[in-house]
């Protein structure tokens, strides 16, 4: 079993949708959990950044983490074309390195 | 602030030949990764360094790949012979270290563009 797990889609939703992506996780040692969004041929840029379990909004993108169930969720409300990427989740314990899901590719049609 | 720099962004070679990637890290940054994301896949860790010194190289394959930080800020990431296999993104990402001696914290990490290597 895998550290993280994500659903690699793909995920396609129109314009305005209401978007949930979603991952579990094994190790409960991990105490950090972020989502990074990665456009064609760039590199991961940090979109959410959590610590323990809770949810923390930043504009259109809202994030959940659940420690009892081991479970990272990130929500986009009104989502809009430029958001169509690949969404990475991510944990680790402190100082270490990144566990990386496979990413969940999004196409938000107009 | 400038974000991670690496080069080159492409790179092709035929297997067995040798290769080199180069990143510098976010200024001040004392902790830099370096990533392996094949298509399809997650990025995962090859090696980190703290300053000058390798924390966690356990992913690295030690017989081809090898990977320096001489003056704590600077890194290249060489594979001798590269296989078909190697072929992936190879992303660097860097993360400032802000702990009292023996206290560990953890900071974002940033991520370069990644150096796309493909092995003919």
């Amino acid at each position: 079993q895998k550290e993280v797990e994500q659903d690699p889609g793909p995920l396609s939703v129109p314009e305005g949708a209401i978007v949930s992506l979603n991952c579990t996780y094994s190790n409960s040692a991990f105490q950090y959990f972020m989502w990074y969004r990665q456009y064609s041929r760039k590199g991961p840029e940090l979109l959410m950044y959590t610590y323990s379990s809770g949810n923390k909004e930043d504009g259109r993108f809202t994030a959940q983490v659940d420690k009892s169930s081991k479970y990272i969720s990130l929500f986009i409300r009104d989502s809009q074309p430029s958001d169509s990427a690949t969404y990475l989740c991510a944990a680790n314990q402190a100082g270490t390195a990144l566990i990386f899901g496979k990413g969940t590719t999004l196409s938000v049609s107009s | 602030e400038a974000g991670v720099a690496q080069s080159p962004r492409y790179k092709i070679i035929e297997k067995r030949q040798s290769v080199a990637f180069w990143c510098n890290p976010i200024s001040g940054h004392a902790t830099l990764y370096w990533y392996q994301q094949i298509l399809g896949q997650g990025p995962k860790l090859l090696i980190q360094f703290q300053n000058n010194g390798v924390v966690d190289d356990s992913q690295l394959p030690k017989d081809r790949f090898s990977a320096e930080r001489l003056k704590g800020v600077d890194s290249t990431l060489k594979i001798q012979p590269a296989k078909l296999e190697d072929s992936a993104v190879y992303l660097c990402a860097s993360s400032p270290l802000e702990a009292a001696p023996g206290l560990i914290s953890n900071q974002p990490q940033h991520f370069g563009d990644g150096t796309r290597l493909s092995i003919l």
